[in-house]
């Protein structure tokens, strides 16, 4: 299995409050990204990285930043909170993201419940 | 940019009964095209994948062609079981800075 860990794995928190979701790998992999999914929407890529301060927007990135300031972090922020964020966070790698053939490896996912 | 349209889902069949979950995508060049798993409770797991057209790409009993003409990628298991309940992922692969796009997913249920 791909060594990635992501924390916490459970969270509450109330709205309005800022909250940091961790995504750690010991496969040295270059890019790495961070999804929400969702009941009837599947998989949506919030941000992802393809690089150690390089990060680009996902297609569901209002209300989210990113920060990766090592190859093996990358941290997902919500600034403010909103029940509209709650969902199931799962944050991904791949070695490469020019390669039609490389495949992405997951982490186990972090719910994160906002009220 | 990439896409992929899945069958919509839930599945839900009996023991030993043939399975198939229809994708199909609309892509720029010619991608791989990966199935993904997600068992309850976990994170997606990388099932199968193809790299080229006619290329026909199997694990655990499940099987998926590339197929180029219809542009589809779907997913066939002769007969399933009770642990192959998950939920199924389609994705095209892509170059260049832009990662996997998704399917949203086909919730298969198997009951004994």
């Amino acid at each position: 299995d791909a060594g990635i860990t992501q924390s916490p794995r459970h969270k509450v928190t109330e709205t309005g409050t800022p909250v940091t979701l961790r995504c750690h790998q010991t496969e040295n992999h270059r890019y790495m990204y961070w999804y929400r999914q969702d009941p009837g929407h599947g998989l949506r890529l919030i941000h992802y990285s393809y690089g150690v301060k390089d990060t680009d927007k996902g297609e569901v990135s209002d209300g989210y930043s990113v920060s990766r300031s090592k190859t093996e972090d990358f941290l997902l922020t919500l600034e403010s909170a909103t029940s509209s964020q709650t969902s199931v966070y799962f944050c991904a790698i791949s070695e490469s993201g020019t390669d039609f053939e490389e495949p992405q490896h997951f982490g186990d996912g972090t719910r994160l419940s906002i009220l | 940019g990439n896409s992929v349209t899945q069958m919509e889902g839930p599945v839900t069949l009996s023991e030993e009964a043939f399975l198939t979950i229809n994708c199909t995508y609309t892509a720029t060049g010619y991608p791989s095209l990966f199935w993904y798993v997600q068992y309850p409770g976990e994170g997606l797991q990388l099932l199968l994948k193809a790299t080229k057209a006619d290329d026909k790409g199997s694990n655990k009993g499940f099987e998926a062609t590339y197929r180029k003409e219809t542009t589809s990628f779907h997913l066939e298991k002769g007969s399933v079981q009770v642990s192959d309940s998950a939920v199924y992922f389609c994705a095209p692969g892509i170059s260049g800075n832009t990662p996997l796009v998704f399917g949203k997913g086909t919730r298969l249920s198997v009951i004994a």
